[in-house]
């Protein structure tokens, strides 16, 4: 069975500075796939990041960068200058390979970012 | 990325209606979709995962006669909700995987209230 923790429910950052949300994961699997993604006020995920579980480095997209740190089960997101647009919730999310790809999904962090 | 979009994006209907909601892979074709439900401040949890030409494979505690799910093409899937009751109301939410590719996209959810 996999299991996502995010242990953060809700964290303050200041524009411009960087942040960190963190995801731990649980899995036999050795094959897996890591995802972020947020999730404004008005509903929509929006995709962030994605880390193969085979993957040798940490994925970076734009100011999205994944810490994966296999040994520790950890894929943390870090957020760099923080804009006040990434005020939302932000879900990680683990793809289980064995069960048709279906995603099982962290408890979310509310990011708020001050101006 | 790939375009998901569901509608309606917003309902209310009377306890004991029922309610059909469409999640349509815009510009890619997508033999699996999955349905997720949202409570408030909670994370999305997978309803069912949609299985175009096949029945769908619903999570444990899903009624299958209350969801009913149907995947009739490869861009087109339907989720209706059978004489719905005030503890439906949720944000529902879909999403599709390009095959071949490791990330879902998600529409942009169906906010339901059932009065």
């Amino acid at each position: 069975a996999q299991k996502i923790t995010q242990t953060q429910p809700g964290m303050f950052v200041q524009e411009k500075e960087a942040v960190t949300l963190d995801c731990t994961y649980d899995t036999s699997d050795p094959s897996y796939g890591l995802f972020w993604y947020k999730q404004p006020s008005s509903g929509e995920m929006i995709f962030l990041i994605y880390q193969g579980s085979y993957d040798q480095q940490n994925a970076t997209e734009g100011r999205y960068s994944l810490n994966f740190q296999k040994a520790r089960k950890s894929a943390n997101l870090v957020i760099s200058a923080s804009q006040l647009g990434d005020s939302a919730m932000y879900f990680c999310a683990m793809r289980d390979l064995n069960a048709g790809n279906m995603l099982t999904f962290g408890g979310g962090t509310r990011l708020m970012v001050k101006p | 990325g790939a375009v998901v979009s569901q509608h309606p994006s917003r309902v209310i209907c009377k306890s004991g209606t029922s309610v059909k909601i469409e999640c349509r892979s815009l510009d890619f074709q997508a033999t699996t979709m999955f349905w997720y439900r949202q409570f408030p401040k909670q994370s999305l949890m997978l309803m069912a995962t949609s299985n175009e030409g096949s029945k769908a494979t619903y999570e444990q505690g899903v009624e299958k006669d209350k969801f009913l799910i149907n995947h009739a093409s490869l861009t087109l899937s339907t989720l209706t909700v059978t004489s719905a009751h005030p503890e439906d109301s949720s944000f529902y939410i879909c999403s599709a995987r390009i095959n071949g590719e490791e990330t879902q996209y998600f529409g942009p959810g169906t906010r339901l209230l059932v009065l």
